[in-house]
């Protein structure tokens, strides 16, 4: 079967910086997206991943390896707006997304 | 500011009631969904329009049914549901279904609760 695993939770300070981890065995792979969705909204895109490396959005981040199966997003300069789930999710062979449970992100001051 | 708006933001319903979720997109995308997304769990696709025409439906029970009238607006039709149907609704839209890099825009989903 086809599976995305993320930690459920993860707490980090303001600041500060944390790295959110996502593995994926999946049929094929065409790229790989990370979402933001605060409580009560909309899952917002952050990025998409479809060649090894770092790519880089101002204070977010986005690796990818795809011979590991590992991508991971890096929050840098932390802030309490920061506070929400983030999504991963990759896109099989047949162009299907297949989404992670997310990690929700605590930020405390 | 999302170009993706869903009505109501919040519908509580008994089992024999019938309902409609509504979406439209203001984005030009293609493409509309339907997701479920329940506490702690993936995503879970539940239908898929493109051009308007259904191209994925994710054996989902018959007492859900979509309706796409158009590429701007998409429709979830509730009868006789189930408690364990309650959760968060989102609908999403993309440019172009099928293409690995088609990236989907979310909107704030309906949050139902069935009595």
């Amino acid at each position: 079967g086809q599976n995305i695993d993320q930690p459920t939770e993860m707490t980090a300070t303001e600041g500060a910086i944390v790295q959110i981890n996502c593995t994926y065995q999946t049929s094929g792979f065409n790229g790989l997206f990370w979402y933001q969705q605060h409580a009560g909204e909309a899952p917002t895109f952050l990025s998409y991943n479809v060649l090894d490396g770092l790519e880089e959005k101002g204070r977010f981040s986005s690796f990818l390896s795809r011979s590991k199966g590992y991508s991971y997003l890096l929050l840098k300069e932390l802030q309490m707006k920061d506070s929400a789930s983030y999504l991963c999710a990759v896109r099989d062979a047949n162009y299907q997304l297949i989404w992670g449970a997310g990690t929700k992100l605590i930020i405390k001051p | 500011e999302t170009g993706v708006t869903q009505t109501p933001r919040h519908l509580v319903m008994g089992m024999t009631n019938k309902k409609s979720l509504k979406c439209e997109q203001h984005l030009g995308h293609n493409a509309m969904y339907w997701y479920k997304q329940s506490a702690k769990k993936p995503l879970e696709l539940m239908f898929v329009y493109s051009l308007e025409e259904r191209v994925e439906n994710n054996s989902v029970p018959s007492r859900f049914s979509p309706e796409c009238p158009n590429s701007s607006h998409l429709f979830l039709h509730l009868h006789t549901l189930q408690p364990e149907d309650s959760a968060l609704y989102l609908c999403a839209s993309s440019q172009e279904y099928g293409r690995a890099a088609d990236t989907q825009y979310f909107g704030p989903g309906t949050r139902l609760t069935v009595l």
